[in-house]
């Protein structure tokens, strides 16, 4: 079954200090995996993607990572800001050149503290 | 980055009536667009696929006759939600894509739709 699982489900972490959060797939064929950032009561806005081949990208604070054969992803993030509160949601893409479908993870609700 | 505009951001309407939320790609053409529900707390449920000129896809057990999909034109896309009831209330998004591959896709900022 193609699932997507993000973890922790919550985090509360203080002002300035650095968290990671985690993302396992069972999706095949792969296609992508993304990142993105949804605030409260907005659409959310994609920090990274990244195929197949790609280990490692950066998006300022933001760097994720992808292990294609533990199917494993993290989202790091690095001297948060009262800001970065919002949902992270993990993102797979499933398919090939015969069509795509997208499977959602739950997400997981960041809060910064001051 | 490309913009998608979603509109109304909120909007109340009485029970058993109907209203349209509309998703437009303002800098590109998006050939699909998709649609989605969030419940508070959960993530983004697809509803149904978009694609211009045709008949939307529908996800299983979602109502094709309640949630009308319409796509005329490569940057507009609307959702119509048809004799509402409360339990429609709910958070909805589109994306739209601008490709036939497995492009990135932009999502609008969502709807907040309460029906009172």
């Amino acid at each position: 079954k193609n699932q997507v699982e993000q973890s922790p489900q919550s985090l509360i972490i203080l002002e300035g200090k650095n968290c990671t959060l985690q993302c396992n797939y069972t999706v095949s064929p792969f296609s992508n995996l993304r990142w993105y950032k949804q605030d409260t009561g907005r659409g959310p806005v994609s920090l990274t993607i990244m195929t197949f081949s790609e280990n490692t990208k950066s998006n300022g604070r933001y760097t994720a990572t992808l292990d294609a054969d533990t199917k494993q992803s993290s989202l790091h993030i690095t001297a948060s800001q009262l800001s970065d509160s919002a949902s992270y949601i993990c993102v797979v893409s499933k398919g090939n050149t015969g069509g795509f479908k997208t499977i959602f993870g739950a997400g997981t609700r960041l809060f910064v503290k001051a | 980055g490309a913009v998608v505009s979603q509109h109304p951001s909120r909007v109340i309407c009485k029970s058993g009536t109907s209203v349209k939320i509309e998703c437009r790609s303002l800098d590109f053409q998006a050939t699909t667009m998709f649609w989605y529900r969030q419940f508070p707390k959960q993530s983004l449920m697809l509803m149904a696929t978009s694609n211009e000129g045709s008949k939307a896809t529908y996800e299983q057990g979602v109502e094709k006759d309640k949630f009308l999909i319409n796509h005329a034109s490569l940057t507009l896309s609307t959702l119509t939600v048809t004799s509402a009831h409360p339990e429609d209330s709910s958070f909805y998004i589109c994306s739209a894509r601008p490709g036939s591959r497995d492009t990135e896709a932009f999502f609008g900022q969502g709807t907040r739709l309460t029906v009172v």
